[in-house]
């Protein structure tokens, strides 16, 4: 039982370029959420998802998109990275939003 | 809409010292809340949890009890070690009367503990 794994651990991206943060759970949770991570700003909420077929919006979704084909997966998408998007990303599954939620390692990335 | 909001930090505390961190929320519902823990390096821990208002929640010998009629939800431990170091985050998350989650967990900005030995 792996939990929530995170692909890759580091990144560096040039403006402009994109990429595919990967997120991946073996416990059969259908709740699945992205955030990010900045100084003295706490997580604030990407995106979420319900189940297999089914995302929404957090807090601050834009430049990001996701997409849940499975219940094990949920990518997270950057379409033209912006140094703005320089941040600690961490995935989190749970059965339930009110059930405890268990977070991935994380991801830095890094935009110049 | 939801917050939460938690003491300044850093903390920095000698080993076996008290630790309080304050967190006080705001919420529209009826919310559930949460202390999560990140150690150095790691992502986040569910440390403890309460559901409901007088609720107390402990763990590792961390309390913090659900006051509805001062909106707070502080963390206490009587006597912090040096593996203690790390950030702390409150957070909640809300839902209706019925039960129905408004979809998201709302995080405190996070408050660094430092323990000497």
């Amino acid at each position: 039982n792996a939990g929530v794994t995170q692909t890759p651990k580091f990144q560096v991206l040039k403006t402009g370029q994109s990429m595919t943060l990967q997120c991946a759970q073996d416990m059969n949770h259908e709740y699945m959420s992205w955030y990010r991570q900045d100084p003295g700003m706490g997580l604030r909420l990407i995106h979420y998802s319900v189940g297999a077929g089914i995302t929404d919006q957090g807090e601050v979704p834009n430049g990001y998109n996701v997409s849940r084909s499975t219940t094990e997966d949920f990518p997270l998408r950057l379409l033209s990275a912006a140094p703005s998007q320089t941040s600690v990303y961490f995935c989190a599954s749970s059965y339930s939003l009110h059930r405890e939620q268990y977070f991935g390692p994380g991801t830095r990335l890094t935009v110049t | 809409g939801d917050s939460v909001t938690q003491m300044e930090g850093p903390v920095t505390l000698s080993e076996e010292a008290f630790l309080t961190i304050n967190c006080t929320y705001t919420a529209t519902g009826y919310p559930s809340l949460f202390w999560y823990v990140q150690y150095p390096g790691e992502g986040l821990q569910l440390l403890l949890k309460a559901t409901k208002a007088d609720d107390k929640g402990s763990n590792k010998g961390f309390e913090a009890t659900y006051r509805k009629e001062t909106t707070s939800f502080h963390l206490e431990k009587g006597s912090v070690q040096v593996s203690d170091s790390a950030v702390y985050f409150c957070a909640l998350s809300d839902q209706n009367a019925g039960g129905t989650s408004y979809g998201k967990l709302t995080f405190g900005q996070g408050t660094i503990l430092t323990v000497h030995p």
